[in-house]
């Protein structure tokens, strides 16, 4: 059965600072989808990574994804307030499954 | 741009009552799905829809729960006797191939009291 885990589930961080949000998965899937979460509203998608050694971009977020090691990371870059949100990634289930498999969320909270 | 569109945004109802759970997927999508969200917890798979058929069901999707697409628009989900716990934020989404990301609706919130 796969599994998705995602560490740190909370984290706390001042405007400027740097940090990752680690993802990983338990079984083989060559497809990884990270999602963000306002409080009370939908999931919007942030990234689809398709590939090993896959990287996207897209403003102050950078996602990657080692499939050897079964490791998606999703980097922060001098974080700012409007970051504030929680990031889910998920895994396609195998096996043909088109489920979607998401770790618990990361919490990211950005004080000025 | 389009999206996918759920009603209500909230609904309450009475445990054991029915619930129908309403879902525009976008046009030209071919799967759809069901995922809820329990309070501050993650989100969990539910069931799939491909080629008119359930493709995949989860532990979570019981007899209680079914799905149809009656027309060639809508997509709804069915709680036949609402238990409390049954209380989660209930998302529709719709990806246009195996592969593209899911585009999720900005869900139902359902309230079993």
């Amino acid at each position: 059965e796969l599994k998705v885990e995602q560490n740190p589930l909370f984290l706390s961080m001042q405007e400027g600072k740097n940090y990752t949000i680690y993802c990983n998965y338990s079984t083989t899937s060559d497809r990884l989808y990270w999602y963000r979460q306002d409080p009370g509203k939908s999931l919007e998608s942030l990234f689809v990574l398709l590939s090993n050694g896959a990287v996207k971009q897209e403003g102050r977020l950078m996602a990657s994804l080692d499939t050897k090691a079964r490791l998606s990371t999703l980097h922060i870059t001098a974080a700012v307030h409007d970051l504030s949100a929680t990031y889910f990634c998920a895994v396609k289930g195998g096996g043909g499954s088109e489920k979607l498999v998401f770790g618990k969320g990361t919490k990211l909270t950005v004080n000025p | 741009e389009p999206e996918v569109t759920q009603t209500p945004s909230h609904q309450v109802t009475q445990m054991g009552q029915e619930v129908i759970l309403r879902c525009v997927p976008i046009s030209n999508h071919l799967y759809f799905y069901w995922y809820r969200q329990i309070l501050g917890q993650k989100v969990e798979f539910l069931v799939s829809f491909y080629n008119n058929e359930i493709s995949e069901k989860s532990e979570i999707f019981d007899d209680q729960f079914s799905v149809e697409r009656p027309d060639g628009s809508n997509f709804t989900l069915k709680i036949r006797s609402t238990k409390l716990e049954d209380s989660a934020m209930y998302f529709c989404a719709s990806n246009l191939d195996r592969v593209t990301e899911a585009f999720f609706g900005q869900g139902t919130r359902l309230t079993v009291v």
